[in-house]
C-alpha cells in the first residue's frame, strides 16, 4: 500500500540558508500535517492543510511557510535557517479533513543545520 | 491550550502486561490517540478513542474516561519489538485537524 513519501530523507544546510521539504500524501487523503521533532522530544505540530487550504497553525516560526498544491503534495519552506532548526520533520496525512481519524506519518526528513 | 502527562519511562519483561497512563487538559476534546515510535522512525498509529470505554486491537487496548480526562494504553504479551516510545495525543474540537502529543513514554522490554 502507498505510504506518505517525504523528500529528501536527509538534508544538511548552513545557517541562514533556505530549505524546502516535500511531502506526498497517501492518495485520496485530503489533509496534510507537518510536525517538527527535536532530539528526545515529542512531535510539535507546525501547520496543516485541508483541501489545499491552510486549516490550522501551530508553533511554526515566521521564517517557515508551507503550502499544499493542486495535486495535494505539500512543501515546507524554511528560510534563514538557525542551528535550532535541526530536527526531524514529519509529514502526515489523513482522510476526512478531521484530526479524529488515523494520521499516517512519513519517514521524515532529518534536517541538520551547521 | 492543551497539555498531556504520561510517564517518561516504563520497564517490563517479555510476556508481561504494561499500562501507560495519560492525563490531559484541553479546552476542547475530540479524541485521544496513541502512537508508537521506534528510534529514528515515524510515529505509527495504534488506536483512537472518542468515547468512554475500551478499544481492543490485538495485543493492544486503549481506554478513555472523558469525565476524568484520562486514558491508558494496555500492552499485553509484551515482545522485545515493543520497546519504543509511546505517545498519547489529543485532538481538540477547537482545532480538530491537529494532534497535540504528550512527551512520550519510553518502554523498555527486557528478556
Amino acid at each position: 500500500a502507498a505510504g506518505v513519501i517525504q523528500s529528501p530523507r536527509h538534508l544538511i544546510k548552513e545557517k541562514r540558508e533556505t530549505a524546502t521539504l516535500k511531502c506526498y500524501p497517501i492518495p485520496r487523503h485530503d489533509t496534510v500535517y507537518w510536525y517538527q521533532q527535536g532530539p528526545g522530544q515529542d512531535p510539535q505540530f507546525l501547520i496543516s492543510f485541508y483541501e489545499k487550504m491552510q486549516s490550522d497553525k501551530g508553533s511554526i516560526p515566521d521564517r517557515f511557510s508551507a503550502q499544499q498544491f493542486s495535486d495535494y503534495h505539500s512543501e515546507l519552506n524554511m528560510s534563514s535557517l538557525e542551528l535550532g532548526d535541526s530536527a526531524l520533520y514529519f509529514c502526515a496525512s489523513s482522510r476526512g479533513g478531521t484530526g479524529d481519524t488515523e494520521a499516517f506519518f512519513g519517514q521524515g526528513t532529518r534536517l541538520t543545520v551547521v | 491550550g492543551q497539555s498531556l502527562e504520561q510517564p517518561s519511562e516504563v520497564t517490563a519483561v517479555e510476556g508481561a502486561i504494561v499500562q501507560i497512563n495519560c492525563t490531559y487538559q484541553t479546552s476542547g476534546f475530540y479524541g485521544l490517540s496513541w502512537y508508537q515510535q521506534h528510534d529514528g522512525g515515524a510515529p505509527t498509529f495504534l488506536s483512537y478513542n472518542a468515547l468512554d470505554g475500551l478499544e481492543e486491537t490485538g495485543r493492544f487496548s486503549s481506554f478513555l474516561s472523558r469525565s476524568d480526562s484520562y486514558g491508558y494504553l494496555l500492552l499485553q504479551e509484551l515482545q522485545m519489538k515493543d520497546s519504543a516510545s509511546y505517545f498519547c495525543a489529543v485532538s481538540s474540537s477547537g482545532s480538530a485537524r491537529q494532534l497535540t502529543f504528550g512527551s512520550g513514554t519510553q518502554l523498555t522490554v527486557l528478556p
